[in-house]
C-alpha cells in the first residue's frame, strides 16, 4: 500500500543533542512538508521541498534543518538551537493532480 | 497574508444528530482550494472533504458536506447522523501558492475538538 511512514513514533532526547526524524513516502509525490503541532496552535510549517535537492523555509524554520537527496525521503533534524523542541511533528506530501496533502502518522519528540 | 480562523475550540453533538463546524478565511486570491481534515486520538491526519473555489456546488462525502460561501469567505463543515467515531479534532485548511509557480503552501486553522455524546 502507498503511504507515508515516519519513525519512530516516540522519541526522547536530552537537551543539547541533535535528533533526526525520518519521513519516507512511496506515493511518488514531488512535494514534501514538515509541520510542527502544539496544543491550540494547529499545524505550523517548518520546511517544504518541491523537488529533490531543493527546499524552502517555512514559518518556523529556526533551529531545524532538512535534506532532500531522494524523492522518497525528507528527513528533519531538530538541532540544539531549537529552543523548545518538544512537540508533535507531522510529515506530509502532495501532488499537483490531487491538491490535498497526505500525512504520515507523526513523531512525538520529547526533549528533557 | 492568508489566514484561517476556527472560532469554536470545542463542540459537542449527540449521537445521530447533526453538527456544523465553522471556518472563515482571509485571502485576495480568486482560485484556491479548501479542505477539512480530521485528527482522531491516533493523531493521524485524515482528509475529510475538499472544495475547489471555482466550483459553486458544495462538496459532499457521505455524511459530510460543506457550506461554501465564497463572498463571505466561509467554509463550514456539516456532519450528519453523527457517530462515536467522528469524535476528533477537525482542522480547516487553505491552499495557497507559495514561492515559484506550481508550489503550494497549506495554512491550517487552530482546530475544533468535536465530542460525540452517546
Amino acid at each position: 500500500d502507498g503511504g507515508i511512514t515516519q519513525s519512530p513514533k516516540y522519541l526522547f532526547r536530552k537537551e543539547g543533542q541533535n535528533v533526526t526524524l525520518s519521513c519516507e513516502q512511496n506515493l511518488n509525490h514531488d512535494a514534501m512538508y514538515w509541520y510542527r503541532q502544539d496544543p491550540g496552535q494547529g499545524l505550523r510549517l517548518i520546511y517544504y521541498s518541491q523537488i529533490v535537492n531543493d527546499f524552502q523555509k517555512g514559518d518556523i524554520a529556526e533551529g531545524y534543518s532538512v535534506s532532500r537527496e531522494k524523492k522518497e525521503s525528507f528527513p528533519l533534524t531538530v538541532t540544539s538551537a531549537q529552543k523548545n523542541p518538544t512537540a508533535f511533528y507531522l510529515c506530509a506530501s502532495s501532488t499537483g493532480q490531487r491538491h490535498e496533502q497526505y500525512f504520515g502518522p507523526g513523531t512525538r519528540l520529547t526533549v528533557t | 497574508a492568508q489566514t484561517v480562523t476556527q472560532s469554536q475550540p470545542e463542540m459537542s453533538v449527540q449521537e445521530a444528530e447533526t453538527v456544523t463546524l465553522s471556518c472563515t478565511y482571509d485571502t485576495s486570491e480568486s482560485d484556491y482550494y479548501l479542505f477539512w481534515y480530521k485528527q482522531p486520538p491516533s493523531r493521524q491526519m485524515i482528509l475529510v472533504i475538499r472544495q475547489e473555489a471555482y466550483k459553486q456546488q458544495n462538496a459532499t462525502e457521505n455524511r459530510f458536506s460543506v457550506n461554501f460561501q465564497k463572498a463571505a469567505k466561509s467554509f463550514s463543515l456539516k456532519i450528519s447522523d453523527s457517530q462515536l467515531g467522528d469524535a476528533a479534532m477537525y482542522f480547516c485548511a487553505y491552499r495557497t501558492q507559495f514561492g515559484t509557480s506550481g508550489t503550494y503552501k497549506y495554512i491550517f486553522g487552530t482546530g475544533t475538538r468535536l465530542k460525540v455524546l452517546a
